[in-house]
């Protein structure tokens, strides 16, 4: 069984650009969260795809936005960088099947701006 | 809304001691509630769960029971090791809309000493 992966690792962006981070679910799942982590804080829900839309976002602005593919991979995009966007994304993923509410998480991208 | 308040860290333990941290929850009905942990560099993953009042998840040597009346799912470990050094955050599952997303405490440092 395939765990989550995402991608890149690391990335590094200036004040103002855009960026686009990368989640392969894990294998049966049909559901992707995104969370964003500050140094030293929890992480915060941004926002959750299913059947390739948007059902659930946290409380963060549009320039966040993300897709899902058909075979449920996903993308978080963020335009507009701000300084305080630097954090450790982290990509979720879970099934709809049955009562289980597990998420389980991939290793994170650690963005950076400047 | 839901939170999740986690007693401060960081908490330093000699090897074999007993562990407790303690976790609190707000939120309406009965959310699932989760522990995860988060070792340096990685992403989050699941430790245990408890989907209703009275369970007792458990694994690893770590367990917690979801006690509705103090609205409370304290994590406990025995007999702790140098190697369950890592973060631990406390988590509760509810629906937002049509999202199951996850809001997290703001995690606690464990440090075990040889």
């Amino acid at each position: 069984e395939t765990g989550v992966t995402q991608s890149p690792t690391h990335l590094i962006k200036t004040r103002g650009q855009q960026v686009t981070l990368r989640c392969s679910s894990q294998s049966g799942h049909n559901t992707v969260s995104w969370y964003q982590q500050a140094l030293g804080q929890g992480p915060q829900f941004i926002f959750q795809y299913y059947r390739e839309e948007e059902n659930g976002r946290g409380n963060f602005p549009p320039r966040f936005s993300g897709l899902q593919f058909p075979n449920y991979s996903s993308e978080l995009n963020v335009n507009a960088l701000e300084l305080d966007d630097s954090a450790l994304y982290l990509c979720a993923s879970s099934s709809t099947s049955g009562s289980s509410y597990e998420q389980y998480f991939g290793p994170g991208t650690r963005l950076t701006v400047t | 809304g839901n939170s999740v308040t986690q007693m401060e860290g960081p908490v330093t333990l000699s090897e074999e001691a007993f562990l407790t941290i303690n976790c609190t929850y707000t939120a309406t009905g009965y959310p699932s509630l989760f522990w995860y942990v988060q070792y340096p560099g990685e992403g989050l993953q699941l430790l245990l769960k408890a989907t209703k009042a009275d369970d007792k998840g458990s694994n690893k040597g770590f367990e917690a029971t979801y006690r509705k009346e103090t609205t409370s799912f304290h994590l406990e470990k025995g007999s702790v090791q140098v190697s369950d050094s890592a973060v631990y955050f406390c988590a509760l599952s509810r629906h937002s809309g049509s999202a199951r997303q996850l809001t997290f405490g703001s995690g606690t440092q464990l440090t075990v000493l040889p």
